[in-house]
Formats: structure tokens, sequence, C-alpha cells
């Protein structure tokens, strides 16, 4: 069983619509996160939740809605998609003693 | 307010040679740091980790770090190459407030030449 999984792994998309991606975890974890991954491979923290509550909202336009219907869950959905979106986002999990656990990451392309 | 850097955006070694990946942070408290591995077109695989236990810490694949506070580093070594090395590596603080999110560095590509 996958610990973290994520939902489509590949969503190519046109400028302006609206897209959902779904991230679930099995490890029983109570913080979640999403983070960036431009073209330059450099990692950014978006969001995190903890319990279903909102912990951290990074400078991220707010186009961009996390959803926690459940603390095994975190989904992100865009709205009005633009270029400078097209990106690969990971979810992530921590559990205890710091042990972060990726999904394997959403490439997202926007033309 | 917490940062990594990751001197190097790329490191060629030859197979056989030794790995050293550097990386020094910043924190205003005691750092949780620690070392990841992408491969292409994959997630993000954690080698290692350092949580105020012992300085030196083994990770997998042969990898090691040793954190030292004096220096704010936490350099990645491996005493020999593989092929099968060749990745992006990255260097993660968490201060383990502002919950507990991880700080990247910008990433080193490690390239082995046979």
């Amino acid at each position: 069983d996958t610990a973290v999984s994520q939902t489509p792994k590949y969503l190519v998309t046109q400028m302006g619509n609206d897209k959902s991606i779904k991230c679930e975890q099995n490890l029983g974890h109570d913080t979640m996160y999403w983070y960036k991954q431009d073209s330059k491979k450099f990692l950014k923290i978006m969001f995190s939740y903890n319990n279903k509550e909102l912990i951290i909202n990074e400078t991220v336009p707010n186009r961009f809605s996390p959803k926690s219907p459940d603390k095994a869950h975190l989904n992100l959905h865009i709205n009005s998609l633009e270029l400078g979106d097209s990106a690969v986002y990971f979810c992530a999990s921590k559990g205890t003693a710091y042990g972060y656990t990726f999904g394997s990451g959403t490439r997202l392309t926007v033309v | 307010a917490q940062s990594v850097t990751q001197l190097g955006s790329h490191v060629s070694v030859s197979e056989g040679a030794l790995v050293l990946l550097r990386c020094n942070y910043s924190s205003s408290v005691p750092p949780y740091l620690f070392w990841y591995v992408q491969y292409p077109n994959q997630g993000l695989q954690l080698l290692l980790k350092y949580t105020s236990a012992a300085t030196l810490v083994k990770g997998i694949n042969g990898f090691e770090a040793e954190f030292k506070k004096s220096e704010t580093s936490f350099h990645l070594t491996k005493p020999s190459a593989h092929m099968s090395d060749a990745a992006e590596y990255f260097c993660a603080v968490s201060e383990g407030n502002q919950g507990g999110k991880l700080i990247f560095g910008q990433g080193t590509e490690l390239s082995v030449k046979p």
C-alpha cells in the first residue's frame, strides 16, 4: 500500500480551467502539506493542515484553495489556471519524530 | 528565519570517488535537518535525518552526514560513488515549530562519471 498517494500523476489543462489534485495518506499522521516544485526544482511550502485545521498558508495566490475533509486527506483546488502554475506539486505528511513522507508528485502542465 | 544553502548546484564525481554535498543552515533554535534524494521524474526519498541525537547520522545507500553546530553545517558524504547515485539531492531544515514545515535548499545535481 502506498503511504502517501496523489492523483492524478499527470495533469495537462488549458489556461483558465479549474482543476483539483487529491492526496491521501494511510499512515495515521495528523499533519499534511502541499509543496510546489518549480521548473528549477526549487521546493516551497504552500499549505499545511493539522487534523483538518489550516496551520500554514504561505504567500500563495488565492486561486489555490486547500481542503481537508478528514486528517487522512488533503486536496488542492486551483481556479483559473495560469501558465505560471505549471509545476510539480507534492503532498506530504508528518508523523512523530519528524518522519516526513512525500507522495510521488503531480506534474501539472498548463497550456 | 530558518534557511538552507546548498553550495554547488551541480557536482560531478567519478565512479568510486568520494561524494561530498555541502549544506549550511540558519536557524534560531536547534534544528532538525534532513537530506532527500530525487531521481528523475520521481518523488522525494529520505536519505537521513538529524533530530538532536548523534551528530553523525547514517542513512540509506551508504550515505552519512555530520551535524556541526559550530559551522552550522550538515554535509552529506558517501565514500564511493555508484552510477545509481546520480540524482538531485536536497537538504532541508525544520525548527519544529511553525507547523513543522520543511525549508529546502536549492538542490544539488549529482552526476557520476564512469
